[in-house]
């Protein structure tokens, strides 16, 4: 049982606009920020948003994070094939003394 | 550019020791912090050790505290995570991955996976 609660799948077609949620506590989102990442099938994962709502250079800006108290959010818009993988939320928890990742969301673009 | 190669794994017996390395180039090693995720076949993200640029602080997951230990060498430009008394649940591919204080886990290996099985 992931200290992060995310769902562990999620779908859209081409050019919608999908989010995945990520659900946490006072002592990692309530208090840290978070950060999400994106593994294509087969592949080390690479980092997307960090810090709530920052882009990495090169992630297009159609993909974008936020975050409100003790949950967090990704939306991707304008969605496209490759935008197949699944998608992790992470974050510092201050009870752990550690970092603490979501279970995982799988997107399947239809 | 960032380069992260992690070496090490294989098949081990339980209660078995293991070392994997992670080593890195690309950019300056002695400068930022570095940690290891774990992920179980089919499952997600566990984060399993992190140490600081120089060492001074090192950080473990409930699940491998008091076996697993993380080290680095910054003149060899290489991170280490030393695994002892290797349990079936410790199978996984193993990453490394670089770390900053504001951007977390920014760059990552390939993996080394370990297979731990009698």
């Amino acid at each position: 049982q992931s200290v992060l609660t995310q769902p562990p799948s999620a779908s859209g077609t081409p050019g919608q606009r999908v989010t995945i949620s990520c659900s946490g506590s006072s002592s990692n989102i309530g208090s840290n920020t978070v950060n999400w990442y994106q593994q294509l099938p087969g592949t080390a994962p690479k980092l997307l948003i960090y810090s709530n709502n920052q882009r990495p250079s090169g992630v297009p800006d159609r993909i974008s994070g936020s975050k409100s108290g003790t949950s967090a959010s990704l939306a991707i818009s304008g969605l496209q094939s490759e935008d197949e993988a699944d998608y992790y939320c992470a974050a510092w928890d201050d009870s752990l003394n550690g970092w603490v990742f979501g279970g995982g969301t799988k997107l399947t673009v239809l | 550019q960032v380069h992260l190669v992690e070496s090490g794994g294989g098949v081990v017996q339980p209660g078995r020791s293991l070392r994997l390395s992670c080593a890195a180039s690309g950019f300056t090693f002695s400068s930022y912090a570095m940690h290891w995720v774990r992920q179980a076949p089919g499952k997600g993200l566990e984060w399993v050790a992190g140490i600081a640029y120089d060492g001074t602080n090192k950080y473990y997951a409930d699940s491998v505290k008091g076996r697993f230990t993380i080290s680095r060498d910054n003149s060899k430009n290489t991170l280490y995570l030393q695994m002892d008394s290797l349990r079936i649940e410790d199978t996984a591919v193993y990453y490394c991955a670089r770390a900053t204080a504001i951007v977390p886990f920014d760059f990552w290996g390939q993996g080394t996976l370990v297979t731990v099985s009698s």
